[in-house]
């Protein structure tokens, strides 16, 4: 069955720390792969996509991701976080061929001072 | 201006009651999504329509129903509200070609007392 795992429900660091949020992922076709970050009252926002080429990814926010397909992963990690990066992460999966995309639970970050 | 809105943004209403979530979307894009979010489940697809014409059922569309009134609006409708469909609704929409990555509207909170 085509799913997401997001292992990790809450994490907490201290700001200035670094970060990895982590996605495993279960799915037949090649995938898509998405991170979205949702604020405290706010929707969705694309953080960044995979979909083919340098398995190494930027985003915006200064975050970036790897695809390693042998692990079927697709961690997200962020070199040193801020305050206001404390909000829900979400991993989601797609592909070429669907219409839809797989989200996992997603992580909810929290960032001491 | 916010390319996809949704309205209400937040709403209480009484079991039995019937109700209407709207979203309206400036991106120009065919494919509409309604999911909702619950705490440490993710988000679920409902229903997702790909044009006027085309609205397809996603894992859990008991006792909501759809309507795809133009390409840039997709109403979620509940017939009969229940408690247990308290929840965080959001709409999205996704281009109908390439990497397909979803856009989030902000959100409606419903409480169905």
């Amino acid at each position: 069955a085509q799913s997401v795992t997001q292992p990790d429900i809450h994490i907490t660091v201290s700001e200035g720390a670094s970060l990895e949020l982590r996605c495993n992922y279960s799915y037949g076709a090649t995938p898509y792969l998405f991170w979205y970050v949702q604020s405290p009252g706010q929707g969705l926002q694309l953080l960044l996509k995979y979909f083919s080429g340098d398995t190494l990814v930027q985003g915006i926010k200064g975050f970036e991701a790897e695809f390693k397909r042998s692990q079927s992963s697709f961690n997200l990690r962020k070199p040193s976080v801020h305050w206001s990066d404390a909000a829900e992460y979400f991993c989601a999966v797609g592909s070429h061929n669907t219409d839809k995309l797989i989200f996992g639970t997603g992580t909810r970050l929290q960032v001491f001072p | 201006d916010a390319d996809v809105t949704q309205t209400p943004r937040n709403r209480i209403t009484k079991t039995g009651k019937r109700i209407m979530l709207e979203c309206s979307q400036t991106k120009g894009h065919d494919r509409m999504y309604w999911y909702r979010q619950d705490p440490g489940l993710g988000l679920r697809l409902i229903y997702y329509s790909f044009d006027v014409k085309d609205i397809n059922k996603g894992e859990i569309s008991d006792g909501y129903s759809v309507s795809r009134q133009a390409q840039a609006k997709f109403s979620l409708s509940l017939e009969s509200a229940i408690p247990n469909q308290t929840a965080l609704y959001f709409c999205a929409t996704a281009p109908r070609t390439g990497v397909r990555e979803q856009y989030f509207g902000p959100g409606t909170r419903l409480t169905v007392t």
